[in-house]
């Protein structure tokens, strides 16, 4: 079946590097996607992920992706203010019409 | 480059009672989706129209719920009659790399639906 878990809330202080954690489903995902949204705006796209990469590096931000335990994980390093929002994992499976699976979202709080 | 538009931006009705929403896509973007998300959850497919025909309405409640892009632009939703578990907001994405694994999403902002 298809199912994405992420953790509901996450909370660090300023500079301080956030990890939000993610699980998926299905095996054969081929892509998969970070998204923030911050409050009364769409989706942002942040980063993805090819499903036979281990790893990709964008900026400040680290996606790992451990295939055999199916858990992507986005690292954003030196957390700011302005990084507060809600993260959403998505999986792309593969056979589908481009149909994305979306986590219910980890709330991100950065303090002072 | 101009992103997803979406309007109106808000909308309260009284259960029972009509509503539409409009989608413009990125330009050239032969693929748009319509998501429903309700409060506190991920974003969840109604529907995906590649160019002006259906390709996945699974999801899509058909007996209130309807969706056209009849020239393969712009796009409307209709609910009709509404329900209370019709509140969330409805988001619109488009992308340009048709049936590419590659074929990356757009969102537009959304229009947050109140149901009273």
């Amino acid at each position: 079946g298809e199912d994405v878990e992420q953790s509901l809330f996450l909370s660090v202080r300023e500079g301080d590097s956030s990890v939000i954690n993610c699980t998926y489903t299905d095996s054969s995902s081929t892509y998969l996607y970070w998204y923030k949204q911050e409050p009364g705006a769409g989706l942002q796209l942040l980063t993805y992920i090819f499903s036979n990469m281990d790893m990709k590096q964008d900026q400040r931000l680290t996606v790992l992706l451990n295939k055999k335990d199916k858990h992507l994980s986005l690292r954003i390093a030196d957390t700011q203010t302005g990084d507060s929002a809600i993260y959403f994992c998505a999986e792309k499976p593969s056979g589908g019409y481009n149909k994305l699976i979306f986590g219910a979202g980890t709330r991100l709080a950065v303090h002072p | 480059e101009a992103g997803v538009a979406q309007s109106p931006r808000y909308k309260i009705i009284e259960k029972r009672q009509s509503v539409a929403f409009w989608c413009n896509p990125i330009s050239g973007h032969a693929t748009l989706y319509w998501y429903q998300q309700i409060l506190g959850q991920g974003p969840k497919l109604l529907i995906q129209f590649q160019n002006n025909g259906v390709v996945d309405d699974s999801q899509l409640p058909k007996d209130r719920f309807s969706a056209e892009r009849l020239k393969g632009v712009d796009s409307t939703l209709k609910i009709q009659p509404a329900k209370l578990e019709d509140s969330a907001v409805y988001l619109c994405a488009s992308s340009g790399l048709a049936g590419r694994p590659s074929d990356t999403q757009y969102f537009g902002p959304g229009t947050r639906l109140t149901v009273l």
